[in-house]
């Protein structure tokens, strides 16, 4: 069955510090997100991404973050000056259409110190 | 922009009994509901899901049925089992992302 990577599992980062957490959609997926789930809190959205731009994004994804898919798979998201309350898992996802079945990577788990 | 609420927090049963997990949406134009299983430390993994043109739909021991003229769908487990212990999540989107309840802890007591 095809799956959403992730890559790395686990960053640690000091504060301040620029990371970049990757992931790698579904081929023949069109849509594209980002979520982050903190310590025993619901999965909150990110960003969301079609046709090589922004489609939505919350008032969480602020000027700190980025996204770009810079080839044909991969899908990255930026952060540009970490802060401890980054501190979270960050999903990736993908679906094929504009509301279907959406599909979850494993996680990137950031810790900020 | 979308409100999903969901209850309770956290439920336990009995292994066998049924465990049923509610949720409410605000946006009229919401038409796809999906529910996630997340196990600890995992990815949410989708177990079933609903569109707006369906009332109930099946599969195996889930279901899930949705009323939209009150803005609620709601998650059944019967006959359930150790391993259906995790978390899990309901989900409401129109469109361009997907608005996640708070989550229910579900533990089945063996």
């Amino acid at each position: 069955e095809p799956e959403v990577t992730q890559t790395p599992s686990h960053q640690v980062t000091q504060m301040g510090q620029e990371v970049i957490l990757r992931c790698v959609p579904i081929s023949n997926h069109l849509y594209f997100y980002w979520y982050r789930q903190i310590l025993g809190q619901k999965v909150e959205f990110l960003v969301s991404f079609y046709n090589n731009e922004i489609s939505e994004k919350s008032e969480i994804f602020d000027d700190q973050f980025s996204v770009e898919r810079p080839d044909g798979s991969n899908f990255t998201l930026k952060i540009r000056s970490t802060k401890l309350e980054d501190s979270a898992m960050y999903f990736c996802a993908s679906t094929e259409d504009r509301a279907g079945e959406a599909f979850f990577g494993q996680g990137t788990r950031l810790t900020v110190v | 922009g979308e409100n999903v609420e969901q209850h309770p927090s956290t439920l336990s049963v009995q292994e066998g009994d049924s465990a049923v997990i509610k949720c409410t949406y605000s946006d009229s134009a919401s038409n796809y509901f999906p529910w996630y299983k997340q196990e600890l430390g995992k990815r949410p993994q989708l177990i079933i899901d609903i569109r707006s043109n369906v009332g109930e739909k099946k599969d195996q021991r889930i279901a899930v049925t949705l009323n939209k003229t009150a803005k609620h769908f709601s998650l059944h487990i019967t006959e359930t089992q150790p391993e259906d212990s995790a978390v899990y999540f309901c989900a409401a989107t129109g469109g361009n992302q997907f608005y996640f309840g708070t989550g229910t802890s579900l533990t089945v007591i063996p």
